[in-house]
């Protein structure tokens, strides 16, 4: 049972336009959300993450989105670039018991940046 | 500063074989994950080393698995004996904190190949 979901498995998008990459949970207790991005034969690289007591977190061209009522997070980029063009996954961080640190994954999202 | 490392890259053994898997985390990081990623799914969680202590082990999938980490510097994984079901991408994490959103820094995984 899917804690975390990224129900589009690619994405594709043009050079300087938005990329916006969605995700989805059912665990009210996740204490923050985070999104890591990983390039073929790497791990995942850590990109940006926001507290479940914010609703945006902002770091350059990259923006996360949370709307806790709709237990749904999303990440602009903006502008694309083709260097973005990797797997992005979403995961949520819970802050229970003792499972403090540990990461839930989604299944990832493929972005393409086409020039 | 070196990032986390794990070795081998690569392991192809034959079903009921033993594998051992290694990581060095990043110095100084006292918290240490191990995570898979069976082809097709997420990353999932397996457990979780403060120092040399196992702080959480809710992931591992069962017995055959088994992760030290003597010393608390770097960690192995054994898997004793090996199922077809074992294969996958063997991530280790690292990092300086425990707690909930910490940045988790990733080594570049094992991809475990059982036939």
């Amino acid at each position: 049972d899917q804690q975390v979901k990224q129900n589009s498995p690619s994405l594709s998008v043009q050079e300087g336009r938005i990329s916006i990459l969605n995700c989805d949970y059912t665990n009210s207790m996740f204490d923050y959300f985070l999104w890591y991005k990983k390039y073929p034969a790497e791990g995942p690289t850590f990109l940006i993450s926001i507290s479940s007591i914010k609703d945006k977190n902002e770091d350059g061209r990259f923006t996360v989105f949370l709307n806790k009522s709709a237990k749904h997070l999303s990440l602009h980029i903006v502008p694309s670039q083709p260097g973005d063009s990797a797997v992005y996954f979403c995961a949520a961080s819970p802050n229970y018991g003792g499972s403090q640190g540990n990461l839930i994954f989604g299944k990832g999202t493929k972005l393409s940046v086409k020039p | 500063e070196a990032g986390v490392t794990q070795f081998p890259s690569h392991s192809v053994i034959e079903k009921g074989q033993t594998v051992t898997l290694r990581c060095d985390p990043i110095s100084g990081h006292d918290n240490l994950y191990w995570y898979r990623r069976v082809m097709g799914k997420e990353i999932k969680f397996l457990l979780h080393f403060v120092k040399e202590s196992k702080q959480d082990e809710s992931g591992m999938p069962n017995n055959r698995f088994l992760a030290e980490r003597t010393g608390g510097t770097y960690s192995t994984l054994k898997v004793q004996p090996a199922e077809l079901e074992d294969s996958g991408v063997y991530f280790c994490a690292s990092s300086q904190w425990g707690l909930a959103g910490s940045e988790q820094f990733f080594g570049p995984g094992t991809r475990l190949t059982v036939l």
